[in-house]
């Protein structure tokens, strides 16, 4: 079975762009994360799609948003870039099984705002 | 507010010997914890998890401990091998399946 997969790997923007990130789970996940990495920061969370709707959010701006798609596929939008912003941007999948989940990391998109 | 604390940025341990990363958490409603190891430009790899029903779980050379009185988790890793040289994080969920993420812990195993 396919792992998550993020794209584009590394992208470099400047102060003011905005950027959309793309991440497919794994078959069969429907549940999809996101999360900011920044050095000594481990991982914050953004927000959490599942079955089409935000179900969870983090304590991150409006500038940060998502959706997903019905095939549980994923984006991230980033508007107004700043240079804060750069970061390893992971995106996580799980089951929903209606227990507990593990959560499924993709490999992440290095973004670097200049 | 951090609900999911790891003390130490970073540890280093002979090869061999036993490697002890520890977690401490501060809401009692987490009742799922998880471990996982990240390599450098990679995404975190899962790589085992304890119910709060339990206090050990144990998955080869891996094992975690579970202290809920305490509200602390330890992972050991016996013996230690080069190739586990990661960033490891611990993370906690709710009934709600939301995760919270420790910081990480940077291991160094040396040869």
């Amino acid at each position: 079975k396919a792992g998550v997969t993020q794209t584009p790997r590394y992208l470099i923007k400047t102060r003011g762009q905005q950027v959309t990130l793309s991440c497919s789970p794994i078959s069969g996940h429907r549940s999809v994360s996101w999360y900011q990495q920044t050095p000594g920061q481990g991982l914050q969370f953004l927000f959490e799609y599942f079955s089409e709707t935000q179900r969870n959010k983090g304590n991150f701006p409006g500038r940060f948003s998502g959706r997903q798609f019905s095939n549980s596929r994923s984006e991230m939008n980033v508007s107004t870039l700043e240079l804060g912003d750069s970061a390893l941007y992971l995106c996580a999948s799980s089951l929903v099984s209606g227990g507990y989940d593990t959560q499924y990391f993709g490999p992440g998109t290095r973004l670097t705002v200049l | 507010d951090q609900q999911v604390k790891q003390n130490s940025p970073s540890l280093s341990v002979q090869e061999g010997r036993i490697s002890i990363l520890n977690c401490d958490y501060t809401n009692s409603m987490f009742d799922y914890f998880l471990w996982y190891k990240k390599y450098p430009a990679e995404g975190p790899t899962f790589l085992i998890s304890i119910s709060s029903i339990k206090d050990k779980n144990e998955d080869g050379r891996f094992t975690v401990f579970l202290n809920k009185s305490a509200k602390h988790l330890s992972l050991h890793i016996v013996p230690s091998q080069p190739g586990d040289s990661a960033v490891y994080f611990c993370a906690a969920e709710n009934t709600g399946n939301q995760f919270y993420f420790g910081t990480g812990t940077s291991l160094t195993v040396i040869p």
